[in-house]
């Protein structure tokens, strides 16, 4: 299995919910990352998990809360979000949990999230 | 700290012409170069990559030089397809356990 896995595809949520964005790996990639991209732009890196633990947060809002249940499972819990926080959201494995990479990412396909 | 400038876009191709997409970078010590691919609705693909100096990476025809001296990783396809219609990435990891990314290269290849 050489792929990144995220559900759903596609979410539409207002402002006032509660939803999770869901991402699994079972290449044994200790390194697990989430992205956001808007159109036209390149991801722009939110959060870093290496060893199930959070070692970066790029000064994320707390309305996005991520959660690393174990070394397969990376999850987005999103509550209280803008219009502005309507993007696509890329999950991405590496096999370097830390310092300079030497594999590169494997990007899951996203989830288009739209906030009304 | 680490930058990747890349080539403006958009670049509008015929089919089986060459491809050039520039790539240049800043970053302290010796970083690890890439290419990545997003074709329209999906995610990034990891297309080649080099790890040191004078490495080449090279992937489905195209190819990247990791240039030192220049810090540059030029991608380069010799006869491009319909089919490579996408954005290109180009992106480095320095030793900071993360990657910076270019702002990316829309390709159009026309029949």
């Amino acid at each position: 299995d050489t792929e990144v896995t995220q559900t759903p595809k596609h979410l539409v949520m207002g402002m006032t919910n509660k939803k999770s964005l869901k991402c699994e790996q079972h290449m044994g990639h200790r390194a697990m990352y989430w992205y956001k991209q808007k159109a036209k732009k390149p991801p722009e890196l939110m959060f870093v998990y290496s060893y199930e633990k959070l070692s970066i947060n790029e000064s994320v809002p707390s309305r996005f809360s991520p959660e690393c249940p174990n070394s397969s499972l990376l999850n987005l819990h999103l509550h209280a979000l803008q219009p502005e926080d309507s993007a696509l959201y890329l999950c991405a494995s590496s096999q370097s949990p830390e310092g300079r990479n030497y594999y590169g990412y494997t990007f899951g396909s996203g989830t288009r999230l739209t906030v009304v | 700290g680490d930058s990747v400038t890349q080539m403006e876009g958009p670049v509008t191709l015929s089919e089986e012409a060459f491809l050039t997409i520039n790539c240049t970078y800043t970053a302290t010590g010796y970083p690890s170069l890439f290419w990545y691919v997003q074709y329209p609705g999906e995610g990034l693909q990891l297309l080649l990559k080099a790890t040191k100096a004078d490495d080449k990476g090279s992937n489905k025809g195209f190819e990247a030089t990791y240039r030192k001296e220049t810090t540059s990783f030029h991608l380069e396809k010799g006869s491009v397809q319909v089919s490579d219609s996408a954005v290109y990435f180009c992106a480095l990891s320095g030793n900071a356990g993360k990657s910076t990314f270019g702002d990316g290269t829309t390709l159009t290849v026309k029949p």
